[in-house]
């Protein structure tokens, strides 16, 4: 069954450090996103991307953040300058259309 | 500011009672509604939807109702298993292929 695959799994980063973490969509989806989790807290949408740009993101995903799809199957959030607040849980989705969107197992970064 | 509501943090329910999980939403462009299930360290895991020109769908054990007018949904679970025990996060759309909202979720927990 078709999955959505993130890379690495835990990434431990310092603080003002660049990270890029890493996907592979389900391989006929249209619509790519990412969202975070911070501990404890609810599941926060931070951009979409559709057609090779950015459809949609939400204030948390400021100047700091990046989105690239480098390739026809990759699809990558680059956090610039990392801060302690940065530290979550970061899944990627992707969904066709209509219908849900497909989570992966989620990177966990931690900012020291 | 919360579209999607999800007011009861936690859920106790013995093996074989049903399990219901309510969700408000504030949005009225939202047009489709989903369940997903997350366990620890994992991403979400889609459950079941509805598009707002239904009321009701089933699947399974599952059963998800829409009340347009209230702006409200549910997640019905008939007969609740030890393995359902999870946090149960409800999300809405507004249109094809725009950003999940995600409710804060809903821990539910099922004793045998």
């Amino acid at each position: 069954e078709p999955e959505v695959t993130q890379t690495p799994s835990h990434q431990v980063t310092q603080m003002g450090q660049e990270v890029i973490l890493r996907c592979v969509p389900i391989s006929n989806h249209l619509y790519f996103y990412w969202y975070r989790q911070i501990l404890g807290q609810k599941v926060e949408f931070l951009v979409s991307f559709y057609n090779n740009e950015i459809s949609e993101k939400s204030e948390i995903f400021d100047d700091q953040f990046s989105v690239e799809r480098p390739d026809g199957s990759n699809f990558t959030l680059k956090i610039r300058s990392t801060k302690l607040e940065d530290s979550a849980m970061y899944f990627c989705a992707s969904r066709q259309d209509r219908g849900p969107a497909f989570f992966g197992q989620g990177t966990r970064l931690t900012v020291v | 500011d919360q579209q999607v509501k999800q007011n009861s943090p936690s859920l106790s329910v013995q093996e074989g009672r049903i399990s219901i999980l309510n969700c408000d939403y504030t949005n009225s462009m939202f047009d489709y509604f989903l369940w997903y299930k997350k366990y620890p360290a994992e991403g979400p895991t889609f459950l079941i939807s509805i598009s707002s020109i239904k009321d009701k769908n089933e699947d399974g054990r599952f059963t998800v109702f829409l009340n347009k007018s209230a702006k409200h949904l549910s997640l019905h679970i008939v007969p609740s298993q030890p393995g359902d025990s999870a946090v149960y996060f409800c999300a809405a759309s507004e249109q094809a292929g725009t950003a999940l909202i995600f409710g804060k979720g809903t821990t539910l927990s099922v004793s045998s």
